[in-house]
């Protein structure tokens, strides 16, 4: 699987828009984008997922550049609720042999201040 | 419906002691992971079941044992518990194979000492 990076830490004012960088330089054609988050202490919740064109659902809004190296999810009006760790994770859409499944990284930790 | 449920939520646990934590799910899901999380770490997968009688170990396995002799349940056991163990534990269902649609427990907060 593509490795991702992502920045630590990030702020955003209530209300306002949230755009979450990942970089995955490595991508390969049949790898997806995709996007969980974790609320504190809570498991993680699936948010959103696309391979190249843009994506939308009422949780979030996901942008793939067009040559597929890095991605933004945008939270379109950020609420306190929004305030979590958010997981990019790239990989194909399923898997066929033994290994590593769905993993995580550190992710980002957005933080919603009123 | 409940989802994902684990038991029990909390759990001190001395050096050397046993125990199994307890992981349901009401989907009818096939496929069922078992993760840990250090502080302020990611996700790491321990073992997984893609059915009923079908398991395999995944990024760290060791010190851990899993069965899944039905659908609903995977339970996962600690054998000899280290401080290295203290952890806590997301259990979690997918309908598919598919990346997206993973459904997590809220977790178990173990500590050994």
């Amino acid at each position: 699987d593509a490795k991702t990076t992502q920045p630590p830490s990030m702020d955003c004012a209530e209300g306002r828009a949230a755009n979450l960088p990942c970089n995955h330089s490595t991508i390969s054609g049949n790898e997806y984008v995709y996007w969980y988050r974790q609320i504190h202490s809570q498991g993680p919740q699936y948010i959103i997922h696309g391979l190249k064109n843009n994506e939308t659902n009422e949780m979030a809004s996901l942008i793939i550049t067009e040559d597929r190296k890095s991605s933004t999810l945008i939270l379109p009006h950020a609420t306190l609720r929004d305030t979590a760790v958010y997981y990019c994770i790239v990989r194909v859409e399923g898997w066929e042999t033994s290994g590593s499944r769905l993993t995580f990284g550190e992710g980002t930790q957005l933080t919603v201040n009123p | 419906n409940a989802g994902v449920t684990q038991t029990p939520k909390f759990r001190i646990l001395k050096i050397g002691q046993s125990m199994t934590l307890q992981c349901a799910q009401d989907m009818n899901h096939n496929y069922m992971y078992w993760y840990r999380q250090d502080p302020g770490m990611g996700l790491k997968l321990i073992y997984y079941s893609v059915g009923a009688g079908i398991t395999d170990k995944g990024e760290v396995p060791n010190g851990y044992n899993v069965s899944r002799s039905t659908t609903e349940d995977f339970p996962l056991r600690l054998e000899l518990a280290a401080p290295s163990q203290t952890s806590v534990y997301f259990c979690a269902s997918s309908y598919s194979k598919q990346a997206y649609g993973y459904t997590f427990g809220s977790g178990t907060r173990l500590t050994v000492v």
